[in-house]
């Protein structure tokens, strides 16, 4: 079974622009998280898509949005980018289940930098 | 912000030697997971463990839960170098949001 796969890898923008990153669960995987990494404040939650609803947010601004597809795939944005922006975005899919919801698997992240 | 604080910030040992990482966290939880990263890539899930249970194995990893004292500890037993890497502790409570420690930055060398 493939992992969850996120795209791209890397990224460059510039301040001011807005980007979208892409994360594919794993296959039958409905839950899908978000969460930025920066050698600041560590790995932070930003939100958790289930069945195209968001289920729950972290503290971040209204720039950090998301959505998911029908099929569980996940977008999420990021408008009117800031240096501190620059991280790794990690996604992960989650089998919803009774016994263990929350194990989480995740991607490779995608590389920002904003310059 | 994040949950609670993992200790040692790093740990250098040898390869064949055990290593034992320390996690805090602070408010009530549903399980505690640990993760394994590498090089700034994706993490990797090694285990989970459920508020009712004190300790639970998978291979050479070994961990223990204390609810009354809000931590828990990570022993990998015959470390490799293949274990470099850092770990980090994840608690969720009643919603599927993780909230990692600060990690521990693992070095096994040769």
């Amino acid at each position: 079974k493939a992992g969850v796969t996120q795209t791209p890898r890397y990224l460059i923008k510039t301040r001011g622009q807005q980007v979208t990153l892409s994360c594919s669960p794993i296959s039958g995987h409905r839950s899908v998280s978000w969460y930025q990494q920066t050698p600041g404040q560590g790995l932070q939650f930003l939100f958790e898509y289930f069945s195209e609803t968001q289920r729950n947010k972290g503290n971040f601004p209204g720039r950090f949005s998301g959505r998911q597809f029908s099929n569980s795939r996940s977008e999420m944005n990021v408008s009117t980018l800031e240096l501190g922006d620059s991280a790794l975005y990690l996604c992960a899919s989650s089998l919803v289940r009774t016994a263990d919801p929350y194990e989480q698997y995740f991607g490779p992240g995608t590389r920002l930098t904003v310059t | 912000s994040q949950q609670g604080e993992e200790d040692p910030q790093a740990l250098s040992i040898q390869e064949g030697e055990n290593a034992t990482m320390n996690c805090s966290y602070k408010t009530s939880i549903n399980n505690l997971q640990w993760y394994r990263q590498n090089s700034g890539r994706g993490l990797v899930h090694l285990i989970l463990i459920r508020s009712n249970e004190r300790e639970k194995h998978s291979g050479r990893l070994r961990v223990t839960l204390d609810t009354s004292k809000k931590s828990s500890s990570l022993l990998i037993t015959a470390s490799r170098a293949a274990d470099t890497a850092s770990y980090f502790c994840a608690t969720s409570g009643t919603a599927s949001k993780l909230t990692f420690g600060t990690g521990t930055r693992l070095q096994v060398t040769l």
